[in-house]
């Protein structure tokens, strides 16, 4: 049972470009988080998904910033315009949302560097 | 709301000291808490996990104990190793539909060998 797949692992845009991050989640999963991580911080929640449904978007920056969780497919974080201050490793996770129980499984990461 | 907070790091230890990262919750209902590792350059792992008051989870030699009356899950492990050597995250989850899993910002532990 393959774990949660992150891609790209590395992603490198110009100021101004957009970014396009995927994930799919682990096989029966119909939950996904996702978070980002700055150097030398935390992690901080951005949004949480299931399938064709946002629940929880909270952490998501007002502009730039859109997920989705389609039907079928991976999850998609996309930044639009991307700016410097957008370098950071993003992390996805997922679940099993079944019968509360809410352990969530991660994946490697995209790290994305702007330039 | 929910929140989590975790003793600052970094803590440097000696091989086979005894460890003990320091964490506490707030929450509003009964949340499941949560240890998760972060090794350099990769994505986290659940390392261990208590879903109730007075559990104990644990796995590769470190423990937490879900700690209602004091609202705290602190790790420990009797005797690190230097491939111990990463960044732990406490966490909690409420068991609610829409939950979701919010974390504490991390210790960095550094074990010399």
């Amino acid at each position: 049972n393959a774990g949660v797949m992150q891609n790209p692992r590395h992603l490198v845009r110009r100021r101004g470009q957009e970014a396009r991050l995927r994930c799919s989640p682990m096989k029966g999963h119909s939950h996904v988080y996702w978070y980002r991580q700055l150097p030398e911080e935390g992690l901080k929640f951005m949004v949480y998904l299931q399938k064709e449904n946002i629940i929880d978007e909270s952490g998501m920056p007002k502009e730039r910033f859109s997920a989705e969780f389609p039907k079928e497919g991976p999850s998609i974080l996309r930044i639009q315009q991307v700016v410097r201050g957008d370098s950071a490793a993003y992390f996805c996770a997922s679940s099993l949302q079944d019968r509360g129980q809410t352990e969530a499984f991660f994946g490697q990461g995209t790290r994305l560097t702007v330039v | 709301g929910d929140s989590v907070t975790q003793m600052e790091g970094p803590v440097t230890l000696s091989e086979e000291a005894f460890l003990t990262i320091n964490c506490t919750y707030t929450a509003t209902g009964y949340p499941s808490l949560f240890w998760y590792v972060q090794y350099p350059g990769e994505g986290l792992q659940l390392l261990l996990k208590a879903t109730k008051a007075d559990d104990k989870g644990s796995n590769k030699g470190f423990e937490a104990t879900y700690r209602k009356e004091t609202t705290s899950f602190h790790l420990e492990k009797g005797s690190v190793q230097v491939s111990d050597s990463a960044v732990y995250f406490c966490a909690l989850s409420e068991l609610r539909r829409d939950d979701k899993i919010i974390f504490g910002k991390g210790t960095r532990l550094h074990i010399l060998p």
